[in-house]
């Protein structure tokens, strides 16, 4: 089955540690993407990555790294100084830059983050 | 800037037709989408329409576009107890970026 894959759904950490969050596509995707979503709010982009070793920072990014080493995988990293990290994580991925038209987004099921 | 605005509830009776309401502000916007997200998991994409259509059916759904006022909508005939869930209205940004709106929260009454 082609999709992407977050872990894991649920994450629990103590207040000033790292935490590294999952997402893996097998959807042959060039671009990916982290969003935070907040109750009561829409999504808000975090970082991005058009292709494999390149990622941008979106509206959001202090607090947080990511790494684009392999084109099926685009890990994010919770760091400690992200002051509120409490939130639910969505990881994204679409064709990129060789699309034609519309380069519509497909979403995984999310990561759950909670600091204690 | 970028700013995509949605009521926050409806609640509908089964059977009945849901209007789900957006307006949005960058006039460049080049696709408009309708995201669908159950309890717990992620978005799932309902549909899109591109900037220069005025209207999009497929199956229960229906998308229109008023360009002029940046109005978006989605119509679902015939709602199903399947269909409560949160409703997110996007648009295009960039290339890469969409904005999206806080949501929607559909309920469906029996």
């Amino acid at each position: 089955d082609g999709g992407i894959t977050q872990s894991p759904k649920y994450l629990f950490r103590k207040e000033g540690q790292n935490v590294t969050l999952s997402c893996e596509q097998n959807l042959n995707h060039d671009a990916m993407y982290w969003y935070r979503q907040d109750p009561g709010q829409g999504l808000r982009l975090i970082y991005y990555s058009q292709i494999v070793n390149d990622f941008q920072k979106g509206d959001i990014a202090e607090g947080y790294s990511v790494s684009r080493e392999k084109k099926e995988s685009f890990p994010l990293t919770v760091t400690s100084a992200q002051k509120n990290p409490t939130a639910f994580y969505l990881c994204a991925s679409s064709i990129g830059a060789t699309s034609l038209g519309t380069d519509t987004q497909y979403f995984g099921p999310g990561t759950r983050l909670t600091v204690l | 800037g970028e700013d995509v605005e949605q009521s926050l509830f409806l609640s509908v009776r089964e059977g009945d037709s849901s209007v789900i309401n957006c307006t949005y502000t960058d006039s460049s916007s080049t696709y408009l989408y309708w995201y669908k997200q159950e309890p717990g998991a992620g978005l799932q994409l309902l549909t899109y329409i591109f900037s220069n259509m005025d209207m999009k059916q497929d199956q229960r759904l229906t998308v229109l576009l008023n360009k002029k006022d940046k109005h978006l909508s989605l119509r679902i005939a015939d709602t199903q107890t399947g269909d409560s869930a949160i409703y997110f209205c996007a648009e295009s940004i960039d290339d890469y970026k969409l904005s999206f709106g806080a949501g929607t929260t559909v309920t469906v009454r029996a």
